[in-house]
């Protein structure tokens, strides 16, 4: 049973456009929601995580937008550059717990 | 300082040998995860160790799979009699000990290793 669902499975973003990243989950005892970047043949990367105490983060041109009662975050990519294309994966598990759930990725292309 | 590394970055094998794969996590990092990951998917969690011990082993599909942390530093994922349905790549991440809820501190952020892509044939 998957615990994370996200969507898109793969975005195509115009230069200076907003990528928009979808997750959803399942299991109210989590309590740290990470976004991980990922480039062909390197390991994930941490982008931007945040708590749910706090609605909204942004750090840079990256925001994730958390709802606590729709169980469901998202990622915001602001000025989205080619830069950025590369495959984004949602997370989440509970503090202490050690295991983590990942979302099967979105593949984001930023064409120039 | 020096990030997770992953040893060998890729190996081949025949269906039914054994194979071993290494993993240095961050000086210090009293936390260690292994994961999996196939083709178009999310890394998928294996086995968590805190310190020596293994925390959590829920995610090994079954007992061909054994991960060890004897000293609590590097830590070496086992496959004994491997099948073609194995081949994929391994990740492994560390962390320091998760911090307090309420904040994140550096001590949450898993930190990824490149991998090991392992092809069993």
């Amino acid at each position: 049973q998957q615990q994370v669902k996200q969507s898109p499975q793969s975005l195509i973003v115009q230069k200076g456009g907003i990528s928009i990243i979808n997750c959803a989950y399942e299991n109210t005892a989590f309590d740290y929601f990470p976004w991980y970047q990922q480039f062909p043949g390197k390991g994930p990367a941490l982008l931007i995580a945040i708590r749910p105490d706090v609605s909204e983060k942004k750090e840079g041109r990256f925001t994730i937008s958390f709802n606590k009662s729709a169980k469901q975050f998202s990622l915001h990519i602001m000025d989205s550059q080619p830069g950025d294309s590369a495959t984004y994966f949602c997370a989440s598990w509970g503090t202490n717990a050690g295991k983590s759930t990942f979302g099967d990725g979105t593949t984001l292309t930023v064409k120039p | 300082g020096a990030g997770v590394s992953q040893t060998p970055s890729n190996k081949v094998t025949e269906k039914g040998k054994y194979v071993e794969l290494r993993c240095d996590p961050i000086s210090g990092h009293t936390a260690l995860y292994w994961y999996r990951q196939s083709l178009g998917q999310g890394p998928e969690f294996l086995i968590y160790f805190q310190g020596t011990g293994a925390a959590d082993d829920s995610g090994l599909p079954n007992d061909r799979f054994f991960a060890v942390r004897p000293e609590g530093s590097v830590s070496t994922l086992k496959i004994q009699r491997t099948e073609r349905g194995d081949s994929a790549v391994y990740l492994c991440a560390s962390s320091s000990t998760p911090g307090l809820a309420g904040s994140i501190t550096s001590t949450d952020t898993q930190y990824f290793g490149p991998g090991t892509r392992l092809t069993v044939l």
